[in-house]
């Protein structure tokens, strides 16, 4: 069974540049999460898709980040205009179930975006 | 303060010996707690899951919680080379399916 996977692995980018950022979940896993880790930092949350629809998108920094899921499937992250502090790595994870509940968080092996 | 607190260390022990990780938290609502496991240049991978105050194991890994006292540990036994890994805890806060995240300790088990 193939595991969250995401895409690109790497992206150096220039202040003021866009950036999407691709996830393909567990297939079957309704539950979808981005994270995000800034040197020297905790991971922290951003947002959860249930399905298609935003669940909560509390850990969203600023309007410059736009999260989508179309059809319940795939999700991209986009960040536009880059700006330096954005730089970390994106980790995104699917889980079948509720996490509250113990249902395993499934995750990616990150995108490590960097702003120059 | 920070929500979940953890010694970022590294935490050095010897192979065959007993790896003690510590976390504790601030949120009296956490419900479920989380411990991971993340090789350099990997992804997280859930090792053990507790909600209930006392002891979880689960082969040679075994989870306590302390409801009351805010902490939440880890024991490796007969640990081995291979468990050389940064360890996450982490917790859902009540009512959420959102992981709050500590920084993580380094353990590193010598030969």
């Amino acid at each position: 069974e193939a595991g969250v996977t995401q895409f690109p692995s790497h992206s150096v980018i220039e202040k003021g540049q866009t950036v999407t950022l691709r996830c393909d979940p567990i297939s079957g896993h309704d539950n979808l999460y981005w994270y995000r880790r800034v040197m020297g930092k905790e991971i922290k949350f951003l947002l959860h898709f249930v399905k298609e629809s935003k669940q909560d998108e509390s850990g969203m920094p600023n309007n410059r980040f736009l999260a989508e899921r179309t059809g319940g499937t795939y999700s991209t992250l986009k960040v536009q205009p880059a700006e330096l502090e954005d730089s970390g790595v994106y980790f995104c994870a699917s889980s079948q179930g509720q996490v509250l509940l113990g249902s395993e968080a499934f995750f990616g092996q990150g995108t490590r975006l960097t702003v120059v | 303060q920070k929500e979940v607190e953890q010694n970022s260390g590294p935490l050095s022990v010897p192979e065959g010996a007993i790896a003690s990780l510590n976390c504790t938290y601030s949120d009296r609502g956490s419900q479920s707690f989380f411990w991971y496991r993340q090789y350099s240049g990997k992804s997280p991978e859930l090792i053990m899951f507790i909600y209930s105050n006392g002891d979880k194991e689960d082969g040679r890994f075994t989870a306590q919680l302390n409801k009351a006292s805010q902490y939440v540990s880890l024991l490796i036994r007969d640990s081995q080379p291979s468990d050389s890994a940064t360890y996450l805890c982490a917790m859902a806060p009540g009512g959420g399916n959102k992981l709050t995240f500590g920084t993580g300790t380094q353990l590193k088990v010598e030969l």
